[in-house]
């Protein structure tokens, strides 16, 4: 089982529409949890971090669920610009003392005119 | 603001050669990470280094090696390139952990 599981979709929306992403991880160690943006053939950039208080940046919102192992992306009132793919990220702590990230595959949404 | 520095940004190399990528991180960035993206693929974890040190080792195979030096870039060795070696390559500086902050990624072809 793959320590980080995302709906790869595509997922298709119209402009303006709300859509909601999910993601599970299997470590229940893992400490930190986040949301990058990756567009086609370029690097993966932070959208934001994720806490379990919910917190919000403009159109979206992350929550994570550490008893269910569960985060979540919504994005209000969706751009085109927001095409792209939504990787979900979760920080593991090594037997070294240190972290690494392990990505899920993402999950691909389409915004249409 | 400076970002993450990677080259070159497109490699292309035959099978059994060698490979040598780098990195230069964000100024005062004390973690740099590498990782591997196969097409279709999600970005995987290689190796990290903290303060020149290598601090963890993910999938990285035998024989791929990296470094850090004393201005804190980082190089990715990568001999005996295989067809399979063929991705986007990414180097990633972070100061808080988790935030990593992505280069641009070298994209290698192995013929």
């Amino acid at each position: 089982r793959k320590e980080v599981e995302q709906d790869p979709g595509p997922f298709n929306v119209p402009e303006g529409a709300t859509v909601a992403f999910n993601c599970t991880y299997s470590n229940s160690a893992s400490q930190s949890f986040f949301w990058y943006r990756q567009d086609c053939r370029k690097e993966p950039k932070l959208l934001m971090s994720v806490y379990s208080s919910g917190n919000e940046d403009g159109r979206f919102t992350a929550q994570l669920n550490r008893a269910s192992q569960y985060i979540s992306l919504l994005i209000r009132d969706s751009k085109l610009s927001d095409s792209a793919t939504y990787l979900c990220v979760v920080t593991t702590f090594m037997n070294s003392g240190y972290s690494t990230l392990t990505f899920g595959k993402g999950t691909m949404l389409l915004v249409s005119p | 603001a400076a970002g993450v520095i990677q080259s070159p940004r497109h490699l292309i190399k035959e099978k059994r050669e060698t490979a040598t990528l780098k990195c230069y991180p964000i100024p005062r960035h004390d973690t740099v990470y590498w990782y591997q993206q196969g097409p279709g693929q999600d970005p995987q974890f290689l190796i990290s280094f903290y303060e020149k040190m290598q601090s963890d080792k993910g999938s990285i195979p035998d024989r791929f090696s990296a470094q850090q030096f004393s201005d804190y870039h980082s190089e990715l060795n990568m001999s005996s390139l295989e067809l399979g070696d063929s991705a986007l390559y990414f180097c990633a500086s972070s100061r808080d952990r988790g935030k990593n902050f992505f280069g641009p990624g070298t994209r290698l072809t192995v013929l």
